[in-house]
């Protein structure tokens, strides 16, 4: 199984700042990679697909990057609404596909 | 407009059963793999199962296989799950949620969820 590991934990920054959330895989899972949003109270939602292809309707400050192990997802701006858990996911070795931990950015 | 809604969560004891059903519309159903993925109060997420558009394939997470049984039934645009055995550590809001595409399992579209608690 393939173990996703998210860091920092917390990012705390304040609105019209850039964030930047990592996420490291156990073993290479190319650009089979996925990143997520999940706001209090509600389901997650697809932001980031094959690493760097942005969902429908998703605004062009979310940006990923990367492929092998070492993924990064970067909030240019950060608006309001972006305040959220984030987790990063794999489908290169499934089954299971496996999420990581969660990135929590909170208003500084 | 694409949607899933869940039903059929609720309070059981352990080692009770419980059947859960995510009911789709606004794309068609039969196209698509669907999955259940579990989140456990203040928890991240566990994906545990998965259904193919046809059938054919299912997959199980180690931590439910043999007590949990996904289905569905495309003519009812509908994703079922099966619990039995359940134990206090399946405490969860349980969500559907759609394959982006065959060969990718990425999931595009979610449910609110149906909170499940497992408790004497």
């Amino acid at each position: 199984e393939i173990v996703l590991t998210q860091s920092p934990a917390t990012l705390s920054l304040s609105p019209g700042e850039r964030a930047t959330l990592s996420c490291r895989a156990s073993q290479s899972v190319s650009s089979y990679f996925a990143w997520y949003q999940q706001k209090p109270g509600q389901a997650p939602r697809l932001l980031i697909y094959d690493a760097s292809n942005r969902a429908t309707g998703i605004p062009a400050r979310f940006s990923g990057s990367g492929s092998g192990t070492d993924f990064t997802l970067t909030i240019s701006s950060l608006e309001p609404e972006d305040f959220a858990v984030y987790y990063c996911q794999q489908r290169s070795s499934w089954p299971p596909l496996t999420f990581g931990g969660g990135t929590k950015v909170e208003i500084k | 407009e694409v949607q899933m809604v869940e039903s059929g969560g609720g309070l059981v004891q352990p080692g009770g059963s419980l059947r859960l059903s995510c009911a789709a519309s606004g794309f068609t159903f039969s196209a698509y793999g669907m999955n259940w993925v579990r989140q456990s109060p203040g928890k991240g997420l566990e994906w545990f199962s998965y259904i193919g558009s046809t059938t054919s394939t299912i997959y199980y997470a180690n931590s439910v296989k043999g007590r949990f049984t996904i289905s569905r039934d495309n003519a009812k645009d509908s994703l079922y799950l099966q619990m039995n055995s359940l134990r206090d550590e399946d405490t969860a809001v349980y969500y559907c949620a759609r394959s982006l595409s065959i060969a990718a399992n990425y999931l595009d579209s979610w449910g609110q969820g149906t909170l499940v608690t497992v408790s004497s």
